[in-house]
């Protein structure tokens, strides 16, 4: 399966924990986006990673929210000190390094459950 | 801040029906993307459109880019019960987050 590639799919954590959210890639995908969908909306972008930078994380909450793309490796979308408001779906989605038409294409997703 | 309207929210019809669903903005976009979404999976890319006035068709569905590239829409002509999903239009801009708009649900009867 050549696709974009997210774990957990579903992940549990109580108040105050750390969720940790993997994405690799598609192969020969160099960018990374990450966004978030709640119940029966859209999805609302939050960070965009080119390997080893943050390109833009304008849709990340300041605070709690990080992520980062290594040199080898996924993406990791981490979570600290999760509060209820935190559940969500996160979508990773990535894009090949010069696309041609803004193309992003979606992995399946990780469903975060605060308790 | 760019925003996208899709309309209808929810529609629910007979299969052999045809159907359209829109998506309007106030601001140009380098492209537009249609999605659709199955429940506990993510979006899957149906088209992209990229100039004004542009057609695309996929079997039985048919999209339109507006001229002025701020609105779309997506036609489906003899819906089948296999077409039920949650249909999402997002804009783009140059390699850049894209815009969703807050998605159609479609429910085929059969």
């Amino acid at each position: 399966n050549a696709g974009v590639m997210q774990n957990p799919r579903h992940l549990v954590r109580r108040r105050g924990q750390e969720a940790r959210l993997r994405c690799s890639p598609m192969k020969g995908h160099s960018h990374v986006y990450w966004y978030r969908q709640l119940p029966e909306e859209g999805l609302k972008f939050m960070v965009y990673l080119q390997k080893e930078n943050i390109i833009d994380e304008s849709g990340m909450p300041k605070e709690r929210f990080s992520a980062e793309f290594p040199k080898e490796g996924p993406s990791i979308l981490r979570i600290q000190q999760v509060v209820r408001g935190d559940s969500a779906a996160y979508f990773c989605a990535s894009s090949p390094p010069a696309p041609l038409r803004d193309e992003q294409y979606f992995g399946p997703g990780t469903r975060l459950t605060v308790t | 801040t760019q925003l996208l309207e899709q309309s209808p929210q929810f529609l629910s019809i007979q299969e052999g029906e045809n159907l359209t669903v829109y998506c309007n903005s106030s601001s140009v976009f380098s492209s537009l993307q249609w999605y659709r979404q199955e429940p506990g999976e993510g979006p899957v890319l149906l088209v992209t459109v990229v100039t004004g006035g542009e057609v695309k068709k996929l079997k039985r569905l048919t999209f339109q880019f507006g001229d002025a590239r701020k609105d779309s829409s997506l036609h489906i002509t003899a819906a089948q019960p296999g077409d039920t999903g949650l249909y999402l239009c997002a804009g783009g801009a140059g390699r850049r987050a894209l815009t969703f708009g807050s998605g159609t649900r479609l429910q085929v009867q059969p």
